[in-house]
């Protein structure tokens, strides 16, 4: 079965703290994506990464910022957390132009 | 820029009542439409793409079809265990945007 796994399903952190959102995948995947959601906003969509070491910025990357040294993982940063980061993080992949695969989500909130 | 509109926002039937959700968009090259079914606190799941205008896909009581401009989900006799959001994506060239959904309740 093919899986993308994210590293935490609930986290808490303070305004300020440094946040790290991992993401692993098993296909070999050359995409990956990281996605928020947000009630009556459905999926926006963060960075994503087209090969190692390449990032595109999406829709909404401000506060936000990607690594992604290795192929099968692809980690999300929050620098410095505030309070409208409060969201489901949700990371994807996928081949080009094919389906994405997505992960079970990140429920963060930010105190 | 690309944009995915979905209607309606949400939608409630009784169970055998058949209707259809609509997914409208703009995007300069499209690499294809998918449409996904989200339960609850998890990832959205995979359901249908369709590429090019004319096309349709069938899976149970679902089936996706795909014109110049939009695309709809039609369900027909839905169950209750069909109650999901039910999201839209667009792929141009490396990225994927989604609508905001239709969440769908399918009453016993």
């Amino acid at each position: 079965d093919v899986k993308v796994t994210q590293s935490s399903r609930y986290l808490v952190k303070r305004t300020g703290e440094k946040v790290f959102l991992e993401c692993v995948q098993d296909m070999d995947h050359e995409n990956m994506f990281w996605y928020r959601q947000d009630p009556g906003l459905g999926l926006r969509l963060i960075y994503f990464s087209y090969d190692v070491k390449m990032k595109e910025k999406g829709d909404i990357p401000e506060g936000y910022s990607v690594s992604r040294e290795k192929k099968e993982r692809f980690s999300l940063i929050l620098e410095s957390a505030s309070t409208n980061q409060t969201s489901m993080y949700l990371c994807a992949s996928g081949q080009l132009y094919e389906k994405l695969f997505f992960g079970s989500g990140t429920q963060l909130s930010v105190l | 820029e690309d944009q995915v509109t979905q209607s309606p926002e949400a939608l409630r039937l009784q169970e055998g009542e058949s209707s259809s959700l609509n997914c409208s968009y703009t995007v300069s090259g499209l690499r294809g439409l998918f449409w996904y079914r989200q339960d609850p606190g998890k990832g959205p799941e995979f359901l249908f793409t369709l590429y090019s205008a004319g096309e349709e896909k069938e899976k149970e009581r679902l089936k996706a079809t795909l014109t110049k401009k939009e695309s709809f989900l039609h369900i027909t006799a839905p169950k209750p265990e069909d109650s999901a959001t039910y999201l839209c994506a667009v792929r141009d060239n490396n990225d994927m945007r989604f609508g905001a959904g239709t969440r769908l309740t399918v009453k016993p």
